[in-house]
């Protein structure tokens, strides 16, 4: 069956480190995965896009990773800060361009610890 | 710009009654989709309009779910009648035509069925 996973627990960080997020998908090939905060009572905002044939994409103290071959992208947020403590989601787009809609995983709640 | 505008933000409603959400997307958004999130899980695509005509609404259920988009712009989302289980945030994002498949999600509308 289909399957986006992202940590299922809360992640703790301190602030000034580094927070690294985990989205694994199994039975897609999505042809952009993309990143989006979501914050308590608002809807996601979009964040970053990787494309199936990019490694690698950043934007500001942001860093994500792309592998299909393990079928799994890493969200990185460098000199981490108490206003980046968020919901973030994964979300997988199969046709590329907007053809489809998105496919969400549940989120992995953030909390930078000032 | 203005961003995608959802009304009303909250509606409590008892079950078997119905319920009707409106949306106003990005001027010039071709593309409008309605998303279905239950808390603590990533929202599900329910239907997804181009323009005014249907491109996807496989997961929409139809027994008690209805969409529109009249003249390729608002769109409404009716559920009726309304089940227990429908208590969710309905969401709804736009997205230009092109290479581009970022969306961007309104505020959402929070229903309770009691």
């Amino acid at each position: 069956s289909q399957k986006i996973e992202q940590n299922s627990e809360a992640l703790n960080i301190q602030e000034g480190k580094t927070a690294t997020l985990t989205c694994n998908y199994t039975n897609y090939s999505p042809a952009y995965l993309q990143w989006y905060r979501q914050d308590p009572g608002r809807g996601p905002v979009f964040l970053l896009l990787i494309r199936e044939n990019e490694k690698e994409k950043r934007k500001e103290r942001l860093k994500v990773t792309f592998d299909t071959t393990l079928k799994q992208s890493l969200f990185h947020i460098t000199a981490s800060q108490p206003a980046d403590s968020a919901t973030y989601l994964c979300a997988l787009d199969e046709s590329g361009g907007g053809a489809d809609g998105l496919t969400f995983g549940k989120g992995t709640h953030l909390i930078i610890q000032p | 710009e203005a961003g995608v505008a959802q009304s009303p933000r909250y509606k409590i409603i008892e079950k078997r009654q119905s319920v009707a959400f409106w949306c106003n997307p990005i001027s010039g958004h071709a593309t409008l989709y309605w998303y279905q999130q239950i808390l603590g899980q990533g929202p599900k695509l329910l239907i997804q309009f181009q323009n005014n005509g249907v491109v996807d609404d496989s997961q929409l259920p139809k027994d008690r779910f209805s969409a529109e988009r009249l003249k390729g712009v608002d769109s409404t989302l009716k559920i009726q009648p309304a089940k227990l289980e429908d208590s969710a945030v309905y969401l709804c994002a736009s997205s230009p035509r092109g290479d581009s498949s970022e969306q961007y999600f309104g505020p959402g509308t929070r229903l309770t069925v009691t």
